[in-house]
């Protein structure tokens, strides 16, 4: 069981925009704003996508947004397209341990 | 240009000992954690645990404590993960990662050591 939950698959059609959640507790997501996202295509590391739950590391595409409303984060992938296609985990910051916590992730697929 | 390169794969035993290594270059090594990462095969990521390498102060998951040994040699910039007894359980993806991100989140990954356990 992970800490943070998401659903296990998302999927939408090309030029659309889906939305992945990522529920957690006050301990962790509720209570600060430490939510990352990584984007994970199939056999290849994990890529930080979000952090600090809505800042766009260097080079990602706008296309990818973050926010968080109580103790539920999103990620926002607008304009989908074929390349988005992949694994992605929410991560936060938590009282609980000083390692931080995954979500389970979700699998995106572009129709 | 920042980069975490680790060891090759391993095919091991059970029972086994086992030590993977991830080099960091392109950046001050010792400022900052450095995590190992769980991923079995079709499943999520978990943290094993971290180690901050000026001290070597290292910090284990519940789940992985006494199981796995995290260490660090600063004047190489390298970090590793040990097993004393391999288990067929601990095939998996293992990856090394810098927390270079507030609240602990990861801004860079290494490409990844598959370990696999079998007789």
């Amino acid at each position: 069981q992970s800490a943070l939950t998401q659903p296990a698959s998302v999927s939408g059609s090309p030029g659309q925009s889906i939305t992945i959640s990522c529920t957690g507790t006050r301990s962790d997501v509720g209570g600060y704003n430490f939510v990352s996202w990584y984007q994970q295509h199939p056999g290849k590391a994990p890529k930080l996508t979000i952090y600090d739950v809505r800042t766009r590391p260097s080079g990602v595409s706008n296309r990818f947004s973050g926010s968080k409303s109580g103790n539920t984060a999103s990620l926002t992938i607008s304009g989908l397209q074929a390349e988005d296609e992949a694994d992605y985990y929410c991560s936060s910051y938590t009282s609980s341990t000083t390692l931080g916590v995954f979500g389970g992730g979700t699998k995106l697929t572009v129709l | 240009e920042v980069q975490l390169v680790q060891s090759g794969a391993e095919v091991k035993k059970p029972g086994d000992s086992l030590k993977i290594s991830c080099k960091g270059s392109g950046y001050s090594f010792t400022s900052y954690w450095i995590g190992w990462v769980r991923q079995m095969p079709g499943k999520g990521l978990e943290w094993m645990g971290i180690i901050y390498p000026t001290d070597s102060d290292t910090r284990y998951s519940p789940s992985f404590r006494g199981q796995v040994t995290i260490s660090v040699d600063k004047s190489i910039s390298t970090a590793y993960l040990q097993w004393s007894s391999l288990k067929a359980s601990d095939t998996a993806m293992y990856y090394c990662a810098r927390r270079g991100v507030s609240g602990g989140g990861v801004d860079y990954w290494g490409q990844g050591t598959l370990v696999t356990v079998s007789s």
